[in-house]
């Protein structure tokens, strides 16, 4: 009930390709995170989605969150091989405290 | 750099044996969160503490305890130790129930 399930797994694409993750829960969400950990790094807070059909920007990052608030994606326009890392959606527990994480989808950019 | 410190990066030790893996929050954050990281588990939330009260708790073993201590540093103590509680396990804080920054890990091998 509380899990994000998170798709796909392991993406791998050509430097310029573009990317998407998506998180999806069997329940409302009042919020999702993103983040992305490179490897061999920890967790970075990238943005938090927070109202029905919501989209924001970062430079070549777009994140969604569903009209339904039970799924969200994060897509990257022309891939760098800066990239590369895994990519994390999460779900707050009790008002941000709790973090529940899903599953991550893993990305490398080949140059 | 989030400001959060852990100590210390590496830590080999025996089945059996207890460890103590410190955080120091950023400065100016009430909020400790211990988070645990491994390849079949993925990110989990172990336990939360506000201004040196336990706030959340998550998939903690009894064999893991924590605290927070007047200074806001936290300790996570394990005990009797596995070889599946080798993992990553990162400190995170933040001001309240806000998106946490994450600390670098220490990385526990249990042999």
């Amino acid at each position: 009930g509380q899990q994000v399930m998170q798709i796909p797994q392991y993406q791998h694409v050509q430097e310029g390709e573009d990317f998407t993750t998506y998180c999806n829960s069997s329940t409302t969400l009042s919020n999702i995170q993103w983040y992305k950990q490179r490897p061999g790094g920890h967790p970075v807070f990238l943005i938090q989605l927070v109202k029905s059909g919501e989209v924001k920007k970062q430079k070549r990052l777009t994140f969604q969150f569903g009209e339904a608030k039970k799924n969200s994606s994060l897509h990257i326009t022309a891939t760098q091989t800066t990239d590369v890392g895994t990519y994390f959606c999460a779900r707050s527990y009790n008002q941000g405290g709790k973090l529940i994480f899903g599953q991550g989808t893993e990305l490398s950019v080949k140059p | 750099d989030s400001g959060v410190t852990q100590t210390p990066k590496h830590l080999i030790t025996a089945t059996g044996q207890r460890v103590t893996l410190r955080c120091s929050p950023r400065s100016g954050d009430l909020s400790v969160y211990w988070y645990q990281q491994s390849l079949d588990q993925g990110l989990q939330f172990l336990i939360q503490y506000y201004n040196g009260e336990e706030r959340a708790k998550g998939n903690i073993l009894e064999r893991f305890s924590a605290q927070q201590f007047p200074d806001l540093h936290s300790e996570l103590n394990l005990s009797s130790l596995e070889l599946g509680d080798s993992a990553l396990y990162f400190c995170a804080s933040s001001v309240g129930g806000d998106s946490p920054n994450f600390g670098p890990g220490t990385r526990l091998t249990v042999t």
